[in-house]
């Protein structure tokens, strides 16, 4: 069985300022790592998954990640910030076989404060 | 937009009644994934189906149940509503690939009272 912490429910950052987002799973399996946004009343977004390769993920918006398989994390970051970047953010798991299913964490509150 | 379309948008029952609720997968993709999103929670996995049959299915109890159309689209009929059922309903299409992308509508909002 998978699972994900997602180490922190709410961040507020300024403007333009830098942002880090933790998370940290669990598997006994291996895994893909995805993490979605959510909007006010709107359904996920992909903003970038890691599969294999390289560790370093670019996605949307300016948004990456990074995998790194000693700590089990899958941190997101952006340089800067906007306020349209306020948003749930949700990071998630699925196994490397069988049915894909998604296992989300509990979610991070993003607050962008101008 | 996903191309991902679930119907109805919000829906008020009371304790003990049946809901279903609908899907429409985006074009070209065979496989449906319904989630359960309970108020400042993760969405849960409830189960996929993969070309009209069942494909995985999380720990939810067997009064939630489906169905996949030929055309791909799905319904989730929950049974015996209870007030903890409240919650924002995902659907979500893909091609079905353990590394495919999952496509989310924007969910049913059911409130059970």
């Amino acid at each position: 069985a998978q699972s994900v912490t997602q180490l922190d429910s709410q961040v507020p950052v300024f403007e333009e300022a830098p942002v880090e987002l933790r998370c940290n799973y669990s598997s006994s399996v291996s895994v893909y790592l995805f993490w979605y946004v959510q909007y006010p009343n709107q359904g996920l977004q992909l903003l970038l998954k890691y599969l294999s390769g390289s560790t370093l993920v670019k996605g949307i918006n300016g948004f990456e990640a990074e995998f790194n398989k000693s700590q089990t994390s899958f941190h997101l970051r952006k340089p800067s910030v906007h306020i349209s970047d306020t948003a749930e953010y949700f990071c998630a798991v699925s196994q490397a076989q069988g049915a894909q299913k998604l296992v989300f964490g509990q979610g991070t509150r993003l607050t962008i404060n101008p | 937009e996903t191309g991902v379309t679930q119907s109805p948008t919000h829906l008020i029952k009371t304790r003990g009644q049946q809901v279903t609720l609908r899907c429409s997968s985006q074009s070209g993709h065979n496989t449906v994934s319904w989630y359960q999103q309970a108020l400042g929670q993760g969405p849960q996995f409830i189960f996929q189906y993969y070309r009209e049959e069942e494909n995985g299915r999380g720990n939810f109890p067997p009064r939630f149940s489906g169905l996949q159309f030929p055309n791909y689209s799905s319904e989730l009929n929950v049974n015996a509503l209870e007030l903890d059922d409240s919650a924002l309903y995902l659907c979500a299409s893909s091609l079905g690939g353990l590394a495919d992308i999952q496509y989310f509508g924007a969910g049913t909002r059911l409130s059970v009272l």
